[in-house]
């Protein structure tokens, strides 16, 4: 079954540096295009960027753009989002969610449980 | 940027008809997509592209999108459907979400 598993969360003070993963399984990773969303305690959901799967792509929401970079390992099955300059506004939980095989046009159809980031001094 | 605009709160009576809806210029021409997220969980996808339901989501759940507002429609509401809803697209090579719909079945 498709699984998406984030790890990387924790505590980490401001203008330091962070990089978050997702494990997937069950799926032709390399097939996918996969996006990190985000929720800041009692927020709705923010997107963070998206990377298309070929790893070519990439999009960034603007209050990430120049802070944030999106990379993928299709070798490893693994989704990464390097995180630096970190501010407390960033502190959420941050969920990878796979998109459809044309991505942009089903949804994001898969989420992973999600990892906490706190951003705190 | 694009912008989609979402009611904060919406109730219904157990076994009534519930209507979420999902404001955006012109949003008849994207294809917009419906999540429900229980506390504690993450999102799950309910409707895609306008009126598709993925497999395991009830028939209860249907969707439209007409002009400038798409709605999510649950029909004969449970207790297990009280939710936060949102509606998302593609614009602007992002990925928008609506600001989301607490949905509570009375």
């Amino acid at each position: 079954q498709v699984q998406l598993v984030e790890s990387g969360g924790g505590v980490v003070q401001p203008v330091r540096s962070l990089t978050l993963s997702c494990a997937a399984s069950g799926f032709p990773f390399s097939s996918y295009a996969i996006h990190w969303v985000r929720q800041a305690p009692g927020k709705g959901l923010e997107w963070v960027a998206g990377i298309w799967y070929d790893g070519y792509n990439k999009y960034y929401a603007d209050s990430v753009k120049g802070r944030f970079t999106i990379s993928r390992d299709n070798s490893k099955n693994t989704l990464y989002l390097q995180m630096n300059s970190l501010r407390a506004e960033d502190t959420a939980v941050y969920y990878c969610a796979r998109d459809s095989i044309v991505a942009t046009m089903s949804g994001l159809d898969y989420w992973g449980q999600g990892t906490l980031v706190t951003v705190s001094s | 940027s694009y912008e989609l605009t979402q009611p904060l709160s919406v109730s219904v009576a157990l076994g009534q008809t519930a209507r979420i809806t999902c404001g955006g210029n012109n949003i008849v021409s994207k294809n917009v997509h419906w999540y429900q997220q229980k506390p504690g969980q993450a999102p799950a996808l309910v409707i895609y592209r306008d009126t598709n339901r993925p497999s395991g989501i009830p028939e209860r759940f249907s969707g439209s999108n007409s002009g400038n507002t798409a709605t999510l429609t649950i029909s004969r509401a449970q207790a297990g459907d009280e939710a936060d809803y949102y509606c998302q697209v593609w614009a602007s090579s992002s990925v928008v979400f609506g600001g989301g719909t607490k949905l509570t079945v009375l």
